[in-house]
């Protein structure tokens, strides 16, 4: 295990639903981040956070909510998604968002693999 | 723009050659270089970094080059077995946290 959590691991859902994913990291983090992962396309920079603050909002449409009530949980609340926002959705963190190298690099979580029907 | 991307999206060698994955970068200004692994259902996977002022780094069986020039960067895997079959990615560091990532290259090694 990386010390970083997601949950659910799979999760279906309907347009008209709102759920949320879950990351929890135990690595003393102080950042961290969500990328979205679909076929055949690069990792994608969501969103975020430095020390519950966010610092980077990568263009994302208002149906992903992230939320960041502490340095260990991050949270992305969905509602209204789309078909194409079927994607692995995952969870980073890292000690500080600035200066990454060295001991300070991305560790990520497993990822949550979101279907919308 | 800024744009990491890697020159063949599979790659299959036979166990124990060596392999090698390339990617190609396009931000000059960037300092920073890390290689990812990705087995099927887990996240990315840190593999090795590299700082701009180096142009070459070893770890245990890999090996990261960099070629400032031309803007390229390799991962090269020595003895390649079966459990490095994976996605391998790279990323340029373009400072705030903000990490861009290439496509990534299907490593399949063939017993």
């Amino acid at each position: 295990e990386t010390g970083v959590t997601q949950t659910p691991r799979h999760l279906v859902m309907g347009m008209t639903n709102k759920k949320s994913l879950k990351c929890e990291q135990h690595l003393g983090h102080n950042a961290m981040y969500w990328y979205k992962q679909s076929a055949k396309k690069p990792l994608e920079l969501m969103f975020v956070y430095n020390f519950k603050e966010q610092t980077e909002n990568n263009s994302v449409p208002s149906r992903f909510s992230p939320e960041c009530p502490n340095s260990s949980h991050l949270f992305l609340h969905l509602h209204t998604l789309q078909p194409e926002d079927s994607a692995l959705y995952l969870c980073a963190s890292s000690l500080d968002r600035d200066g990454l190298s060295g001991a300070n690099v991305l560790t990520f979580g497993a990822g949550s693999r979101l279907t919308v029907l | 723009g800024e744009s990491v991307g890697l020159h063949l999206p599979t790659l299959s060698v036979q166990e124990g050659d060596n392999s090698i994955i390339n990617c190609a970068y396009s931000n000059s200004a960037s300092d920073y270089f890390i290689w990812y692994k990705q087995e099927s259902g887990k996240g990315p996977q840190f593999i090795i970094d590299i700082r701009s002022n180096m142009d070459k780094r070893q770890g245990q069986r890999v090996t990261v080059l960099l070629n400032k020039t031309v803007k390229h960067l390799s991962l090269q895997i020595a003895a390649t077995q079966p459990g490095d079959s994976a996605v391998y990615f790279c990323a340029e560091n373009a400072g705030e946290g903000k990490l861009i990532f290439g496509q990534g290259t299907e490593l399949s090694v063939k017993p």
